[in-house]
């Protein structure tokens, strides 16, 4: 199977913009989707086929990808964006999360 | 609207099977359109899959664990079940199930039960 990697922490002041990476083999070939996890809680989808977001999710997240490298992007980042977020793929029959990134709000 | 909720023994004893049943209300384990997952956390850890199923039999584990999971579907019930067998503490967790949508070339998780936490220890 493949492996995801993500930075274990990034830190954004309120109002400026967030960027997450989730970095993999190929990646580039496959969707990534993306979830958010705030504690005590279960995951939630924040996006997914790696620009699509699920209705109900805020227009600040966006998602792009380049290369082998997957980025969540959060423009004008709110104190209640603090949380966990996890990318996820997929090659046909093996799904792979990464390690996750927690996100600070300073 | 579509719950999820995990159910089964929260201690387990090393080297036993682990048994849980994920309960789901206000949709189908018989849908064509969704498979279901098994995804389980370590405390302070991150997300780890398990397997996932299609109630047609179609089912497809991480090769990490496979040669000690198995789950099933049961459609009369609308339940999902996961075994792990000969658990170590390294299997301490919660347990969520997820429905998972399959589309061309990606699949995600859309609907997560509120997961269960099983701890492995004698």
């Amino acid at each position: 199977s493949f492996e995801l990697t993500q930075p274990p922490s990034v830190s954004v002041s309120p109002g400026q913009t967030a960027s997450i990476t989730c970095s993999g083999d190929k990646l580039g070939y496959k969707y990534t989707c993306w979830y958010q996890q705030k504690p005590g809680q279960s995951p939630t989808l924040v996006m997914c086929e790696d620009t699509q977001r699920p209705s109900g999710i805020p227009e600040r997240f966006s998602g792009s990808t380049s290369g082998n490298t997957a980025t969540l992007t959060i423009s004008g980042t709110q104190a209640v964006d603090e949380a966990a977020y996890y990318c996820q793929a997929w090659d046909g029959t093996t799904v792979v999360f990464g390690g996750g990134t927690k996100l600070t709000v300073l | 609207q579509l719950r999820l909720q995990e159910s089964g023994p929260g201690l387990v004893k090393p080297s036993e099977t682990l048994s849980l049943i994920c309960s789901v209300s206000g949709g189908s384990t018989s849908s064509n359109s969704h498979i279901w997952g098994w995804i389980r956390q370590p405390p302070g850890k991150g997300l780890e899959w398990i397997g996932s199923i299609h109630y047609g039999g179609i089912i497809h584990y991480n090769p990490s664990l496979k040669s000690r999971s198995a789950t099933s579907v049961d459609t009369s019930k609308n339940q999902l079940s996961l075994r792990l067998s000969s658990v170590t503490a390294a299997d301490t967790a919660v347990y969520y199930c997820a429905r998972q949508e399959i589309r061309v070339g990606v699949t995600w998780f859309d609907s997560w039960g509120q997961g269960t936490l099983v701890t492995v220890s004698s």
